[in-house]
């Protein structure tokens, strides 16, 4: 059981919109900064997001991050087939010192 | 560009020792604010945070795993390591590295990973 929640799939067409949760305590997503990290199929976790917002150098302004209140959420535009991963939300959890994940979403692009 | 490379056993006994190294290259381990941190991530699994050293040798462990677990720095060789000790079934995973950034509060530079069986 991952402290933050995140729904096991999502799916939607290429060029579509979609959107992805990252529920949790306001004690984690409430108080500290959310990222978000795309892993595709056999390869080490990718920055996407990081402070609740922000993107890294080179990730394409199709991702986005938002929060309100406990819960964060991922979205990203003009979906592409490229964009079949597992996305992970991480933030840290103050009151016991680790940094927590979410479970893990997959997106498929149908 | 900073890289980072997990290297180690692939295949660990029961009850024994896991240890693991990442090699950093393209800045300083011992130079700027950062956190060297070990995650892992079971076979279709999701992620897991085992723990962290900051450039001072301050550490962090996840509370599940802080008994079995250390991290430590070797400045000499740009390294830092991961040991845990009585090994089961359980800690098979992908074993990452990853350098946090505080300024960020994320995880920019990874490892490629490392898997760790653990079997007799």
């Amino acid at each position: 059981q991952s402290v933050l929640t995140q729904p096991p799939s999502v799916s939607a067409a290429p060029g579509q919109k979609v959107t992805i949760s990252c529920s949790g305590s306001s004690s984690i997503v409430g108080n500290n900064y959310v990222s978000w990290y795309q892993q595709l199929p056999g390869t080490a976790p990718k920055l996407l997001i990081y402070e609740s917002n922000k993107r890294p150098s080179g990730i394409p302004d199709r991702f986005s991050g938002s929060t309100s209140g406990t819960s964060a959420t991922l979205g990203i535009t003009g979906l592409q087939t490229g964009d079949e991963a597992d996305y992970y939300c991480g933030a840290w959890d103050a009151s016991l010192s680790v940094r927590v994940f979410g479970g893990g979403t997959k997106l498929t692009v149908l | 560009q900073v890289q980072l490379q997990e290297s180690g056993p692939g295949l660990v006994k029961p009850s024994q020792t896991l240890s693991l190294s990442c090699t950093v290259s393209g800045g300083s381990i011992s130079s700027g604010s950062y956190y060297w941190t070990w995650i892992r991530q079971p076979a279709g699994k999701g992620l897991e945070w085992i723990g962290r050293i900051y450039t001072t040798g301050s550490t962090n462990y996840n509370p599940s795993l802080k008994s079995r677990v250390a991290i430590s720095l070797d400045t000499s060789k740009n390294q830092f390591s991961l040991k845990v000790t009585s090994v089961n079934a359980a800690d098979t995973a992908v074993y990452y590295c990853a350098r946090g950034d505080p300024l960020i509060a994320a995880y920019l530079y990874w490892g490629q990973g490392a898997l760790v069986t653990v079997s007799s």
